[in-house]
């Protein structure tokens, strides 16, 4: 199967600061990856879609201000937060889509879990 | 309606025996349909796609697809405490694919 890699895989910060998360597809080329967000016991929710080369598009409620995504590359997408506060607190997951004929699949990351102090 | 839809759960069921799992979707167009098994405390991992109606096995898993019914299901067979997870069941249309909430699964010794 694909690999996607996420980095890090786990980060503490102290309320106020920024926590950059990056997302890579190791093994195929992804125009579009996705950035979802877990709180525990809960289902995944769907943040953003981030495209290559274009702005991102964030679902109902969540603040583009705030959670910064940036497509870089067919490799790379990356979501800071942006003035993290504890209720930012959360394992942050990236998936990527992966394009074989007409078939797509998303596969993801292993996720970060970010505490925020 | 939410447009993937899954039982919640929990799903118990003993060692060995056979594991169901049903997802029904609302969007007719769909082309393709995932399972995800999603471990406490990790990301999902796909295990399974199907895309033509009908079964498909690999393993001790079983996928099946009935687009007129508009429901897809997972079947473990022989199922081992290690099965015990969340099962996503993901639908894919119009390039935009949805998740459903999951089911959690545990097998009991």
């Amino acid at each position: 199967g694909a690999v996607v890699s996420q980095h890090p895989s786990w980060v503490i910060c102290k309320s106020g600061t920024s926590v950059k998360i990056e997302c890579r597809s190791l093994d195929f080329q992804a125009t579009t990856m996705f950035w979802y967000r877990q709180f525990p016991k809960q289902s995944l929710m769907l943040m953003a879609t981030s495209n290559e080369g274009s702005k991102a598009t964030y679902e109902q409620g969540v603040e583009k201000d705030k959670f910064l995504i940036n497509h870089a590359s067919l490799t790379l997408s990356t979501l800071t937060v942006t003035s993290a506060h504890p209720e930012d607190s959360s394992f942050y997951i990236c998936s990527a889509r992966r394009l074989a004929g007409n078939q797509e699949t998303q596969y993801f990351g292993p996720g970060t879990r970010l505490l925020v102090l | 309606q939410k447009e993937v839809e899954q039982n919640s759960g929990p799903l118990s069921v003993p060692e060995g025996a056979i594991a169901s799992l049903n997802c029904t979707y609302s969007d007719r167009g769909s082309q393709s349909f995932f399972w995800y098994r999603q471990y406490s405390g990790k990301s999902p991992e796909l295990i399974m796609f199907i895309y033509s109606n009908g079964d498909k096995e690999d393993g001790r898993f079983t996928a099946q697809l009935n687009k007129a019914s508009q429901y897809v299901s997972l079947l473990i067979r022989d199922s081992q405490p290690s099965d015990s997870a969340t099962y996503l069941c993901a639908v894919n249309g119009n390039n935009d694919m949805r998740f459903g909430a999951g089911t959690r699964l545990t097998v009991k010794p």
